[in-house]
């Protein structure tokens, strides 16, 4: 365990659902992300929030709406998505500083029918 | 921008036995850090070393390895004694210092298999 929790492992959903993908860490970093893991591709940043305030939009469609209520938590509201987004969503946080490692949650398997 | 490329898509290796990944980068930057990081089939990724780019001398743990040559812009990862609990898909990262969020930047994957 890495200290770095999603929920849920799995969600399946259809194009016109909306559902949200949680984050959870108590580790006392400052830093979270969102990456994409799709099959043969390398891992996809899409958001960064340091200390609640996104700083990174990868250029990610506005169908991925991201929220950071707090230090702690991270959530990726999903709607009207395509199945193309189908894939594995991976949450990690980081303390600041550049010494530090990423840790990263076991991911939710999201599949778009 | 920085690119990772990990050229061996699938490797496998009998137990006991030593292999290397190789993992190449591309950037301008002076000053970043390189990581390793293993996802076995549980999914979650969990580091396995990191490199410095200011220190010349290679990064070891345990038994796993780096050989980085800067000039080359390559790090690759020697994993000795391997063993079955080594299974999982091995992503290189490469990360830049400065003002900001601290960006990892990964390649494609290695997935090895760890034969008995």
């Amino acid at each position: 365990e890495t200290g770095v929790t999603q929920t849920p492992r799995h969600l399946v959903m259809g194009m016109t659902n909306k559902k949200s993908l949680k984050c959870e860490q108590h580790l006392g970093h400052n830093a979270m992300y969102w990456y994409k893991q799709s099959a043969k591709k390398p891992l996809e940043l899409m958001f960064v929030y340091n200390f609640k305030e996104q700083t990174e939009n990868n250029s990610v469609p506005s169908r991925f709406s991201p929220e950071c209520p707090n230090s702690s938590h991270l959530f990726l509201h999903l709607h009207t998505l395509q199945p193309e987004d189908s894939a594995l969503y991976l949450c990690a946080s980081r303390a600041q500083g550049p010494n530090t490692e990423a840790f990263f949650g076991q991911g939710t398997r999201l599949t778009v029918v | 921008a920085q690119t990772v490329t990990q050229s061996q898509p699938e490797m496998s290796v009998q137990e006991a036995e030593t292999v290397t990944l190789s993992c190449t980068y591309d950037t301008s930057e002076n000053n970043y850090y390189l990581f390793w990081y293993k996802q076995p089939p549980s999914r979650q990724m969990i580091l396995v070393i990191r490199q410095e780019a200011y220190k010349q001398q290679n990064a070891t743990e345990n038994r796993f390895s780096v050989n980085f040559q800067k000039a080359a812009k390559s790090f690759s990862l020697k994993i000795s004694d391997s063993q079955l609990g080594d299974t999982a898909m091995y992503f290189c990262a490469f990360m830049k210092l400065g003002a900001g969020s601290y960006q990892l930047t990964f390649g494609k994957g290695t997935k090895l298999s760890v034969i008995p």
